[in-house]
């Protein structure tokens, strides 16, 4: 069965400052892989997705991840963050297989991102 | 705005009444996915239909609760006898079919918040 664990499920980054959300997948076969944000109030934004072209994701706003096979890992980045960045992050297995019918997408914890001024 | 609505965006009800949902998914999107989001948690998935076929859905879903897309457009999901611990978000997506290369993304709506009290 797919999962995905979110490392820390609360970050807090100084304004400008490097952002770095951990996420650790299983999968018995290639996944899909997103990251949603979700900001309160407002429903989840799609920030980037993991297709198995290109290891490297870059998303909106600036952030980007990296699909590492060998680590199982999916951790999203920005270089630098933003007061607008504050939110809640989710990373994201889709449940399906290589031609599969399903496709409900499988949520980790979330990671609520802090910025200080 | 041609995203993903839902309605109403918060009920309250009172322990043992009906309540019913509805999401409009964006129009060209032929699967639509229904999820439930508890305080500090992931989304979790329900149930999904391709056009008005419900092709899935989880245990989560107790018999208490059901749902519908019967012209393959817009869908309501109904809570009989709610309970305390139905107290939730119901968050709706909607996606293209899953493509030939199995690679799609959903697009979530702003939610139905439900509190029973």
């Amino acid at each position: 069965a797919q999962s995905v664990t979110q490392l820390d499920s609360h970050v807090s980054v100084s304004e400008g400052t490097p952002v770095l959300l951990r996420c650790n997948y299983s999968s018995s076969y290639s996944p899909s892989l997103f990251w949603y944000v979700q900001h309160p109030n407002k429903g989840l934004q799609l920030l980037l997705k993991y297709t198995s072209a290109a290891t490297l994701v870059k998303g909106i706003n600036g952030f980007e991840a990296e699909f590492k096979k060998s680590e199982t890992s999916f951790h999203l980045t920005k270089p630098s963050a933003h007061m607008s960045d504050a939110a809640e992050y989710f990373c994201v297995v889709s449940d399906q297989d290589y031609g599969g019918s399903q496709g409900n997408l499988i949520f980790g914890k979330g990671t609520k991102l802090s910025v200080k001024p | 705005d041609t995203g993903v609505s839902q309605d109403p965006r918060h009920k309250i009800t009172k322990r043992g009444q009906n309540v019913t949902f509805r999401c409009d998914p964006i129009s060209e999107h032929n699967r639509l996915y229904w999820y439930r989001q508890t305080l500090g948690q992931g989304p979790e998935f329900l149930t999904y239909f391709q056009n008005e076929a419900q092709l899935e859905k989880s245990r989560l879903l107790s018999d208490r609760f059901s749902a519908e897309r019967p012209k393959g457009s817009f869908s309501t999901l109904e809570i009989q006898r709610t309970e305390q611990g139905d107290s939730a978000m119901y968050l709706c997506a909607s996606s293209f079919p899953i493509s030939s290369q199995g690679r799609y993304e959903q697009y979530f709506g702003p939610g139905t918040r439900l509190t029973v009290t």
